[in-house]
């Protein structure tokens, strides 16, 4: 069974311009989350999806971040526009569901460099 | 509001040597707890999860946690540590209120393992 794919893997842009990051979720999976996780920190929530529905963005810097999962399978996440401190790597997890016992599987994560 | 708080940065043992990783949780109610291991360019992998019942909790790779809820800990241990285990490791904490699961992770613990 395939894991939870990203895309791409590393990115390096200018500060300003806009990056779009891409994840496909476990088949079956009806909850999505993305991640931001710093240099030597842990990862935080940036957004959290029940199927098509964000559930939890409370963390979403929303003047320049966005996410969407229309059909609610696989999800977008943008940035526009970057800045310096936006480097980080972009983690996404699925579940099943959004219960506490079920396990998220994380993907390999996209690193970002800004410029 | 809950939090993490994992102590040791770096650690350093000798392969077959025995391991400890410390971590510390905060929490109002009973708390949903887990490690997870993350390789490097790796997404993180879940080792072991303890949300009720048995304190000492088995997980993936030989390792083992123990719940201490008069520590509010709860530490990672392996008896022989592998070089393969090299490695950074979380611990986070589950927010399981109305049936989310939103993770909070501590800052992680780098394992070198030394031949």
């Amino acid at each position: 069974e395939a894991g939870v794919v990203q895309s791409p893997r590393y990115k390096i842009i200018e500060k300003k311009q806009p990056v779009a990051f891409w994840c496909n979720p476990i088949s079956g999976h009806n909850t999505l989350y993305w991640y931001l996780q710093n240099l030597g920190q842990g990862p935080e929530l940036l957004i959290r999806y029940e199927n098509e529905e964000a559930v939890d963005d409370s963390q979403l810097p929303k003047d320049r971040f966005s996410a969407e999962r229309l059909k609610g399978v696989d999800s977008t996440l943008k940035i526009q526009p970057a800045e310096l401190g936006d480097s980080a790597v972009y983690l996404c997890a699925s579940s099943v569901a959004g219960a506490p016992s079920d396990e998220q599987f994380f993907g390999p994560g996209t690193r970002l460099t800004v410029l | 509001a809950q939090s993490v708080t994992q102590p040791d940065i770096h650690i350093t043992v000798s392969e077959g040597a025995s391991l400890e990783l410390r971590c510390n949780y905060s929490y109002g109610a009973t708390p949903y707890l887990f490690w997870y291991v993350q390789s490097p360019g790796q997404g993180l992998q879940l080792l072991l999860k303890y949300f009720s019942g048995d304190t000492l909790v088995q997980g993936i790779k030989g390792f083992e946690a123990e719940f201490k809820r008069s520590q509010s800990s709860f530490n990672l241990r392996k008896p022989s540590v592998h070089w393969s285990d090299a490695a950074e490791y979380f611990c986070a904490v589950g927010a399981g209120q109305t049936g989310a699961n939103n993770l909070f992770f501590g800052t992680g613990t780098r394992l070198t393992v030394i031949p």
